[in-house]
């Protein structure tokens, strides 16, 4: 299994600023996945995140608005820049081990 | 490319009652689908896997390839299964997920 850490777990931000989201697990793992949730939606991929390597976005998500940064097999960041209150969501950090997906708690994201 | 569709945002049942929330997708290759499950203030966790062909918390869900669905049920519902649940499909070696837009179930004494 896998332990994910994620912080903060809450923030209300000003539009135009950016927010950091730190996601550590207990245990090395090749990939990390960061997730968003808009209210009342589903669960949507932003990008895969890959230890040495940049991290692989997927459609209608780039790097300059969700810059990734993936320094070791333990850690992540995703942060989320230039805040509208469209960005605000639930980002959720997520790694695969033996076929399972482990989820953090949850970053819930409130841009005013 | 793939889609996971579940009709029902929300269903109420009363306890003891059987449920079954609805799963439908679209993948072109074989897929790998799995059903997640958030109870209130927790995180989001594995419920079952369809390649693991077991019953879980008295769930079951079967991979119906004809129909492209993998519904999942219980023959009695307990309060205690009030949850938010999510059909979930797998694609690539990387193992990233693909979510439907989750059912709310709702068990009510």
């Amino acid at each position: 299994s896998a332990v994910i850490s994620q912080k903060p777990s809450r923030d209300i931000c000003q539009r135009g600023t950016s927010l950091t989201i730190q996601c550590q697990v207990d245990s090395q793992v090749t990939m990390m996945f960061w997730y968003r949730q808009q209210p009342g939606q589903s669960l949507t991929l932003i990008a895969t995140a890959n230890q040495g390597s940049e991290a692989t976005y997927e459609s209608g998500f780039v790097i300059d608005k969700f810059p990734i940064s993936r320094p070791n097999l333990t850690f992540s960041t995703l942060t989320v820049s230039n805040m509208s209150p469209e960005d605000s969501s639930i980002y959720l950090c997520s790694v695969s081990k033996s076929a399972e997906a482990f989820f953090g708690q949850g970053t819930r994201l409130t841009v005013v | 490319a793939q889609r996971v569709t579940q009709p029902e945002k929300l269903l109420s049942v009363f306890k003891g009652a059987p449920v079954e929330l609805k799963c439908n997708y679209s993948y072109s290759g074989s897929p790998e689908l799995f059903w997640y499950v958030q109870y209130s203030r927790q995180r989001l966790q594995l419920l079952l896997r369809h390649i693991s062909r077991e019953s879980i918390k008295g769930f079951t869900a079967d991979l119906n390839k004809g129909e492209t669905s993998f519904h999942l049920k219980k023959p009695f519902a307990q309060e205690e299964d009030s949850a938010m649940y999510y059909c979930a499909l797998t694609s690539g070696s990387a193992r990233q997920l693909t979510f439907g837009s989750g059912t709310q179930l709702t068990v009510l004494p």
